[in-house]
């Protein structure tokens, strides 16, 4: 059983480009989450999605950033218009099951990640 | 010992001592807890994971201590070995209500371990 895809592992864009990173969970997964990681910081949390919903992007900036986790494919986090700042790890994870509750709890996978690197 | 640096706490031990790593968590009614180890250039694997009704928590090598009194938790490696050699982050699953995905992620410790 394969673990989270991610590609690519090393992403080049220069100011105003946009960026795709792509993710595939693993088999059997159907919940997504992305997180940026900030050099020498932990995970930021930005968005949760499940097939075809987003459930959850209270982490995700307002502007430029949107994510989808189509029906068929792999999820898409999709930076428009990149700025240096936007240069980081970002790690997607997923889980069988949703989160809460004392029977589930969110087991999250995460992928090897995508260095953005923005000129 | 362990010394603050400019962005990560650092815990230095001998190959074959055991060694501690602790996080202070922020939500008092987060009900689940997971420690990662993240090594350079990778994503953050798991190592282990606890839930709110424990306090307690044996693996292989591995120890997670919970102290709900105080949000602590504690890492234990015994034996630890060069290969422990990463950053140490805990995480925590706020209670649904708010968010019902994300993990809130502690600020990560890096343990080096001397030859």
């Amino acid at each position: 059983n394969a673990g989270v895809m991610q590609n690519p592992r090393h992403l080049v864009r220069r100011r105003g480009q946009e960026a795709r990173l792509r993710c595939s969970p693993m088999k059997g997964h159907s919940h997504v989450y992305w997180y940026r990681q900030l050099p020498e910081e932990g995970l930021k949390f930005m968005v949760y999605l499940q097939k075809e919903n987003i459930i959850d992007e209270s982490g995700m900036p307002k502007e430029r950033f949107s994510a989808e986790f189509p029906k068929e494919g792999p999820s898409i986090l999709r930076i428009q218009q990149v700025v240096r700042g936007d240069s980081a790890a970002y790690f997607c994870a997923s889980s069988p099951r949703l989160a809460g509750g004392f029977y589930s709890y969110n087991e999250q996978f995460f992928g090897p990640g995508t260095r953005l690197t923005v000129l | 010992g362990e010394s603050v640096g400019l962005h990560l706490p650092t815990l230095s031990v001998q190959e074959g001592d055991n060694s501690i790593i602790n996080c202070a968590y922020s939500n008092s009614a987060s009900d689940y807890f997971i420690w990662y180890k993240q090594e350079s250039g990778k994503g953050p694997q798991f190592i282990i994971d606890i839930r709110s009704n424990m306090d307690k928590r044996q693996g292989q090598r591995v120890t997670v201590l919970l102290n709900k009194t105080v949000k602590h938790l504690s890492l234990q490696i015994a034996a630890t070995q060069p290969g422990d050699s990463a950053v140490y982050f805990c995480a925590e699953n706020p209670p649904p209500g708010g968010s019902q995905g994300n993990l809130i992620f502690g600020k990560g410790t890096k343990l080096s371990v001397k030859p």
